[in-house]
């Protein structure tokens, strides 16, 4: 039972504008959420993360959303730009002294110059 | 600092043999998770080792074992390979365990069952 979705396994955006990856999760005892973006043969790379106390992150481009009642979370990436071309992963954790994060299934964003 | 190295990076297996896949975490980094990647499956959870024990494992049969070494070193072992088995496996290393400490992944090994 997949618990973060990713419903999107794709997206496309030109240069400059606003990318926004969404992201579902279905277990409420999840308090820490993060993303990845990983390039073809390479293992993913930590992007940014939220910890469910707060709604908001940024950093630089990228902002992430946590709305915890709707139990959703997107990635904003403004402005976009070619080498953000990745695969990008969801995950989350629960407090359970353990470091196994869920993971989505990823989007594909492709930035178009 | 050096990341997370895995060895080897790409692996040819016939059904039923084993295999054992090495990850040498980031120097200081304690906890050591494995995780497997498969098309349309994402990422799921193998198992975690932290001070050489198992944490926690994954919804994995037992043919999927692991270990960790004084050094923080992890080996996993896939026994009697089936061809479902073929998938990117990947490493991830963290300071601690807990949950909140970001994981930073090495490249993977990509193991190929026929």
């Amino acid at each position: 039972d997949q618990q973060v979705k990713q419903n999107s396994p794709s997206l496309s955006v030109q240069e400059g504008r606003i990318s926004i990856l969404n992201c579902d999760y279905t277990n409420s005892m999840f308090d820490y959420f993060l993303w990845y973006k990983k390039y073809p043969a390479e293992g993913p790379t930590f992007l940014i993360s939220i910890s469910s106390i707060k709604d908001k992150n940024e950093d630089g481009r990228f902002t992430v959303f946590l709305n915890k009642s709707a139990k959703h979370l997107s990635l904003h990436i403004v402005p976009s730009q070619p080498g953000d071309s990745a695969v990008y992963f969801c995950a989350a954790s629960a407090p359970t002294g353990a470091n196994n994060l869920f993971f989505g299934t990823g989007t594909r964003l492709t930035v178009i110059p | 600092k050096a990341g997370v190295t895995q060895t080897p990076r790409y692996l040819i297996k016939t059904r039923g043999q084993q295999v054992t896949l090495s990850c040498s975490p980031i120097s200081g980094h304690r906890s050591v998770s494995w995780y497997q990647q498969t098309p349309g499956q994402g990422l799921q959870f193998l198992f975690e080792y932290f001070s050489e024990t198992q944490r926690n494992k994954g919804n994995f049969p037992g043919r999927f074992s692991g270990r960790q070494f004084s050094n923080s070193r992890s080996e996993m072992n896939v026994s009697t390979l089936e061809l479902g088995d073929s998938a990117l496996y990947l490493c991830a290393s963290s300071l601690l365990a807990g949950g909140s400490y970001e994981q930073y992944f090495g490249p993977g090994t990509r193991l190929t069952v026929t």
